[in-house]
């Protein structure tokens, strides 16, 4: 069963903050994304990379970085977090071959910046 | 990439078929249909893809029209746990990096 994990279900941090989001897939997937979701504005991709070391920005790059060390880890970093940044953000994987595009999701961090 | 249509709410009775439609009238040639689902608070699910054939697995069954212009995602026998909202997009296919945008998607709600 394929397996996309995140470190935390619910962050609280304050203004400023650096903040960290781990995403962990253990499907050997060449590509991963960071999205976040708000009410009304759906799905919003801030990064992706396509294999180890390699990262595109998205849409919404500002504000954040990301690392990828390990092909099974992807990480968003929030280098002074604001609370605009309050959201639900969503990690996920995808095979680079094939024809196919299906990604598979983690479950989510929910993060509140105060 | 295509844009589809969904109707924004269905009920549906446990147990029974849940039939969720989708237009995408625009879709060209190269592009598939994929259905994913979002149960609240939860990260997206894939479900099921297809191009021109239907297709099954064991979530779904997916009917695309012969014209490809829309298609219909089944749920054979809906339990209350596939309450969610469910979207219908259309990608082209290849190794580009697919990036995924939902548009609003179809509440389906099952009830006892």
């Amino acid at each position: 069963d394929v397996k996309v994990t995140q470190s935390s279900r619910y962050l609280v941090k304050r203004t400023g903050e650096k903040v960290f989001l781990e995403c962990v897939q253990d499907m050997d997937h060449e590509n991963m994304f960071w999205y976040r979701q708000d009410p009304g504005l759906g799905l919003r991709l801030i990064y992706f990379s396509y294999d180890v070391k390699m990262k595109e920005k998205g849409d919404i790059p500002e504000g954040y970085s990301v690392s990828r060390e390990k092909k099974e880890r992807f990480s968003l970093i929030l280098e002074s977090a604001s609370t605009n940044q309050t959201s639900m953000y969503l990690c996920a994987s995808r095979a680079q071959a094939g024809g196919s595009r299906e990604q598979y999701f983690g479950p989510g961090t929910r993060l509140t910046v105060t | 990439d295509a844009k589809t249509t969904q109707p924004p709410s269905m009920d549906c009775a446990e147990g029974r078929a849940a039939n969720l439609p989708c237009n995408h009238s625009t879709i060209s040639g190269n592009e598939y249909v994929y259905w994913y689902r979002q149960i609240h608070s939860q990260g997206p699910q894939y479900i099921i893809h297809g191009l021109k054939n239907n297709e099954t697995n064991e979530m779904a069954s997916l009917i695309i029209t012969e014209d490809r212009k829309s298609s219909t995602l089944i749920l054979p026998h809906a339990t209350l746990r596939d309450t969610a909202v469910y979207y219908c997009i259309v990608l082209a296919g290849g190794t580009s990096y697919g990036k995924l945008t939902f548009g609003q998607g179809t509440i389906l709600t099952v009830h006892p």
